[in-house]
């Protein structure tokens, strides 16, 4: 089974300033794929960045990037120069590379970013 | 280009009641998902299919059914609600196949069972 754990339920930034969202996961796949979702307040789920288990380099869009740590199970968002738009919830997620795309959710962060 | 569209936005319904959540994709997408989202906490996956005619149960299948007969649409049916199936559910639909980065999400909709 998959598991995604997220152990900040609130993080309050100042604006500019860069934030990291932690993730954990833990699976037996040797192949997955781990995704951040942004849903602000207005409740639709935004895609961010997704980072393959196999991939050498780490992901980056934009002012997002995952800081993947194989060894250690850590998938954590980095949020650069944040703005008062980030403020929201962000979901980790994981899935199997192969087969049916089904997503496992962490419980989530708010980030409140101040002015 | 709608993406994923999801009807009603919103409902509330009574005890024992039942309904069903439409959920239409325009993009061709063989996979098609239901999540339920309750207050403060991550998706949870309810039933999912990949492609017309084969629906699976997700992780909280219980109180609900599925049925896939197109491509675009996979309606979720709640038989006799009950108070814990207040929630906000998605719909989510992705290409099949291999690393196909993300699922599209519909904008959800939002039960109360009262």
């Amino acid at each position: 089974a998959q598991k995604i754990t997220q152990t900040q339920p609130g993080m309050f930034v100042q604006e500019k300033e860069a934030v990291t969202l932690d993730c954990t996961y833990d699976t037996s796949d040797p192949s997955y794929g781990l995704f951040w979702y942004k849903q602000p307040s207005s409740g639709e789920m935004i895609f961010l960045i997704y980072q393959g288990s196999y991939d050498q380099q780490n992901a980056t869009e934009g002012r997002y990037s995952l800081n993947f740590q194989k060894a250690r199970k850590s998938a954590n968002l980095v949020i650069s120069a944040s703005q008062l738009g980030d403020s929201a919830m962000y979901f980790c997620a994981m899935r199997r590379i192969q087969g049916a795309q089904k997503l496992v959710f962490g419980q989530g962060t708010r980030l409140t970013i101040n002015p | 280009n709608a993406g994923v569209t999801q009807t009603p936005k919103f409902r509330i319904l009574k005890i024992g009641q039942s309904m069903t959540l439409q959920c239409t994709q325009d993009m061709n997408h063989n996979y098609m998902y239901w999540y339920r989202q309750d207050p403060g906490m991550g998706l949870k996956l309810i039933y999912y299919s990949v492609g017309a005619g084969i629906t699976d149960k997700g992780e909280v299948p219980n109180g609900y059914n599925v049925s896939r007969s197109t491509t675009e649409d996979f309606p979720l049916r709640l038989e006799l609600a009950a108070p814990s199936q207040t929630s906000v559910y998605f719909c989510a639909s992705s290409p099949p196949g291999g690393e196909s980065y993300e699922q599209y999400f519909g904008p959800g909709t939002r039960l109360t069972v009262t």
